[in-house]
């Protein structure tokens, strides 16, 4: 099965600093990797995803690539804010039957 | 458009106690997930549901976990009995796919605490 490692645990910054986590996988047939936000004692939420068949995927401050050839895809957040403290959960998975299978997550802390 | 609803929101029993969750989730959602997320772990899928079909139950421990959704849209998720190390929050999602895209929505979890 699938299995996809996450690391920093945890990510301490500034505001205003760029903040960068990152995952790889296991399974050459996985597809879609989307990444959720979890606030303390929230559920998770979608933030961005991305699919094989592109590199690079951008929403505003965050933005995520990919690298099919090495397995592994990142998480980028630019110009991070104390709003952005959470836990960061990357997955992955085939989309179309999904199966998902979730990193162990990565704390980010940004103070003010 | 109304989210993945879940109850009890917050449960605590004993050990050898029988405790059962309920999964609502968004209209027209044919994918039903149950995760259990221990605390300071990513979620940890228990069973994937297709309508009312089981896709993947390979991480459920069946001698004390079962689920079903019997009509293809509200599930419940039972443990009996409960040992201690099953305190943490169980959490229901649903996605829709839409060609190859699927987009997974999350509810609020229930806590569970086992004494």
């Amino acid at each position: 099965g699938e299995n996809v490692e996450q690391h920093p645990s945890t990510l301490s910054v500034q505001e205003g600093d760029s903040a960068v986590i990152k995952c790889t996988y296991s399974d050459s047939a996985s597809n879609y990797f989307p990444w959720y936000k979890q606030e303390l004692g929230k559920r998770p939420q979608l933030i961005i995803d991305i699919r094989s068949n592109v590199g690079e995927k951008k929403d505003q401050r965050i933005a995520v690539t990919l690298n099919k050839t090495a397995k592994h895809f990142s998480l980028h957040i630019t110009e991070t804010q104390p709003e952005d403290s959470a836990v960061y959960f990357c997955a992955a998975g085939v989309g179309g039957s999904y199966i998902p299978t979730f990193g162990r997550g990565t704390s980010l802390i940004v103070h003010p | 458009e109304a989210g993945v609803a879940q109850s009890p929101r917050y449960k605590i029993i004993e050990k050898r106690q029988s405790v059962a969750f309920w999964c609502n989730p968004i209209s027209g959602h044919a994918t039903l997930y149950w995760y259990q997320q221990i605390l300071g772990q990513g979620p940890k899928l228990l069973i994937q549901f297709q309508n009312n079909g089981v896709v993947d139950d390979s991480q459920l421990p069946k001698d004390r976990f079962s689920a079903e959704r019997l009509k293809g849209v509200d599930s419940t998720l039972k443990i009996q009995p409960a040992k201690l190390e099953d305190s943490a929050v169980y959490l229901c999602a649903s996605s829709y796919t839409r060609g190859a895209q699927e987009t997974q929505y999350f509810g609020p979890g229930t806590r569970l605490l086992v004494l």
